[in-house]
């Protein structure tokens, strides 16, 4: 069965240092989406994309974030200078853009600033 | 803005004891209302899709069911694999489909 898959399944980095999360959506998925979840609260948007741009953003979403699918099949999320407040789940996930709405999402990305 | 409201936050059940996880939302146009499970460390795992009032889904021991204000998870006689955290999110008319999910039910299956 197609699944979303996520790369690295956990990320240690130093604040103010730049990483890149990665995402392979479900092959014939036309929406990609990254989500986040900071430990013990709800799962928050952050940006969705679609036809190669971002068709919509959250207020999380500022300038530090930017998103990119540089092939046919990566779709990543960057964070230029993280900071403390970045530590959470990153959830990529994909919809196929026909039929019914559901999103499947990959198994996340944990990001520990420190 | 769109809300979702879930209760109780967190319940305890015996193996084999019914009972019903509820979702309160408001939003501009409902699309559509997702139940996901999400078990500890892990992605949400999608369950069912509602898009109108009086809809219900059924999968296993799980039904959802959704009326104008608020959907309903009824677990039948639960087991412990089925504890986890029940999440449910509305998707909006007018937006890029995203989600808006709500804090979640964190059930727990005694056996």
């Amino acid at each position: 069965e197609p699944e979303v898959t996520q790369t690295p399944s956990h990320q240690v980095t130093q604040m103010g240092q730049e990483v890149i999360l990665r995402c392979v959506p479900i092959s014939n998925h036309l929406y990609f989406y990254w989500y986040r979840q900071i430990l013990g609260q709800k799962v928050e948007f952050l940006v969705s994309f679609y036809n190669n741009e971002i068709s919509e953003k959250s207020e999380i979403f500022d300038d530090q974030f930017s998103v990119e699918r540089p092939d046919g099949s990566n779709f990543t999320l960057k964070i230029r200078s993280t900071k403390l407040e970045d530590s959470a789940m990153y959830f990529c996930a994909s919809f196929s853009g026909t039929g019914s709405y559901e999103q499947y999402f990959g198994p996340g990305t944990r990001l520990t600033v420190t | 803005e769109d809300q979702v409201t879930q209760s109780p936050e967190a319940l305890r059940l015996q193996e084999g004891e019914s009972s019903s996880l509820n979702c309160s939302y408001t939003v501009s146009g409902l699309r559509g209302l997702f139940w996901y499970r999400q078990d500890p460390g892990k992605g949400p795992e999608f369950l069912f899709t509602l898009y109108s009032a009086g809809e219900e889904k059924e999968k296993e021991r799980l039904k959802a069911t959704l009326t104008k204000k608020e959907s309903f998870l009824h677990i039948t006689a639960p087991k412990p694999e089925d504890s986890a955290t029940y999440l449910c999110a509305v998707q909006a008319y007018g937006s890029a489909r995203q989600l808006t999910f709500g804090s979640g039910t964190q059930l727990t299956v005694l056996p």
